[in-house]
């Protein structure tokens, strides 16, 4: 099946630093991408919705000016989680879209911010 | 707002049964569903797709159905194994929008 990476796997930052996450599409392009974030038992919200070329579309109640969205090329995205704070630890996960429908998701980044 | 739910929180049945589980929706059908397993400290992988026009799909011992009416899928695992002990995903894409609503997820445990 498609593949999608996300780099880093995990990340431990200090509170108030950036950080950037990585989202490519190895064996495809997607001129759509999607992030998501998943707190523990719970199930995944999507943050946004990242088109290439274009600016992003944030869903509700996500702050675009802290979590900056880059689609510059067809097989990559980028989420910058920008003064970062102890709340925003999480596990982001990116997808991206097939033709046929078929969303294929990222393996995800572990994020803790201290 | 569209709502999706997941049978259970939890299901443990015995190795070898099949393992159904539900996904219901409210409100007015998707354009096609989807059936996603997501392992502790992983992304979804995606397993099977359905769309509104079809009523069953098959892949190996997975099985999903799709009733528009009673607007539910359902998703079986035949003669099931520990190693398909996850949490299951149903999800569903609408045609106005390209983006995936997720239900909360059935955690599946399988016993020896």
């Amino acid at each position: 099946g498609a593949v999608v990476s996300q780099h880093p796997s995990r990340v431990i930052c200090k509170s108030g630093t950036s950080v950037k996450i990585e989202c490519r599409s190895l064996d495809f392009q997607a001129t759509t991408m999607f992030w998501y974030r998943q707190f523990p038992k719970q199930s995944l919200m999507l943050m946004a919705t990242s088109n290439e070329g274009s600016k992003a579309t944030y869903e509700q109640g996500v702050e675009k000016d802290k979590f900056l969205i880059n689609h510059a090329s067809l097989t990559l995205s980028t989420l910058t989680v920008t003064s970062a704070h102890p709340e925003d630890s999480s596990f982001y996960i990116c997808s991206a879209t097939l033709p046929g429908g078929e969303q294929y998701f990222g393996p995800g980044t572990r994020l803790t911010v201290t | 707002s569209q709502k999706i739910e997941q049978n259970s929180e939890a299901l443990n049945i015995q190795e070898g049964k099949t393992a159904t589980l539900t996904c219901n929706y409210t409100n007015y059908s998707p354009a096609y569903l989807q059936w996603y397993r997501q392992d502790p400290g992983r992304g979804p992988v995606f397993l099977l797709l359905i769309r509104e026009n079809e009523k069953e799909k098959r892949k190996e011992r997975l099985k999903v159905t799709f009733d528009t009416t009673l607007k539910q899928s359902l998703f079986h695992i035949t003669a099931s194994q520990p190693a398909d002990s996850a949490t299951y995903l149903c999800a569903l894409v609408y045609s106005s929008a390209s983006k995936i609503i997720f239900g909360s997820g059935t955690r599946l445990s399988i016993r020896p």
